[in-house]
């Protein structure tokens, strides 16, 4: 979905680095979600916020931190990195207003290698 | 605890067959059920959804899937496979969050379309 920008698209780097995954959207969505999907794993959530101060941890959100800077931005960190972090990461939108059967809308991932 | 099953890693089809894409379900309460699409170097693109209502759901590129809350499954079909709808399906589950729009995915099946 264009309306949902992630960058960096691609990104190498090593162990104990820390890294910032960025996400905006145009959608003027409230509520944003991280994802990270592995091979045989589906997605997996890691953080998700209804709006601005409000911010969740997912089922896995043990070495990541999320920032809401905006309603429109959500970034996801990795403070130190580690190998088994290597995945591909999803933002995610969907609207509140509509009601809760609101489909998520993606953007295109960020493909991320920790050496 | 919600949760989707989709008990195919893969499925083979030849173009012009019928195909279908299995998901089964387990939530408390009534489920609000998706299926997404992704291609490679893609995010997840929602393709239809079932919330209340007819049993057969009808989405995008020809997809329908139908509903049975007897045998808790949600099955994604196309009466005729194109090579282009070869990707990686995703079937998903509205998790209950007081309100939220938190979603529980599958696996993902990959749909190999032949000529």
């Amino acid at each position: 979905d264009a309306d949902v920008t992630q960058t960096p698209r691609n990104r190498i780097t090593k162990t104990g680095k820390r890294i910032m995954l960025e996400c905006s959207q145009t959608k003027g969505h409230d509520r944003m979600y991280w994802y990270r999907q592995d091979p045989g794993l589906g997605l997996r959530l890691i953080y998700y916020s209804f709006d601005v101060k409000d911010i969740n941890k997912g089922e896995i959100s043990d070495g990541y931190s999320v920032s809401r800077q905006a309603q429109a931005k959500f970034s996801l960190s990795l403070e130190s990195a580690i190998p088994n972090q290597t995945a591909l990461y999803f933002c995610a939108t969907s609207d509140r207003i509509t009601g809760s059967g609101q489909p998520q809308h993606f953007g295109d991932g960020t493909r991320l290698s920790i050496l | 605890a919600q949760s989707v099953a989709q008990p195919e890693d893969q499925v083979n089809v030849a173009e012009g067959n019928p195909l279908t894409v299995k998901c089964t379900y387990s939530v408390s309460g009534n489920p609000y059920l998706f299926w997404y699409v992704q291609y490679p170097n893609r995010g997840l693109q929602f393709l239809l959804k079932y919330i209340t209502g007819d049993n057969l759901v009808k989405g995008s590129y020809g997809f329908e899937a139908e509903f049975n809350k007897s045998q808790t499954s949600f099955h994604l079909k196309k009466p005729s496979a194109l090579v282009s709808d070869s990707a990686l399906y995703f079937c998903a589950v509205r998790v209950n969050t007081g309100g939220g729009n938190k979603l529980t995915f599958g696996t993902g099946t990959q749909l190999k379309v032949e000529l």
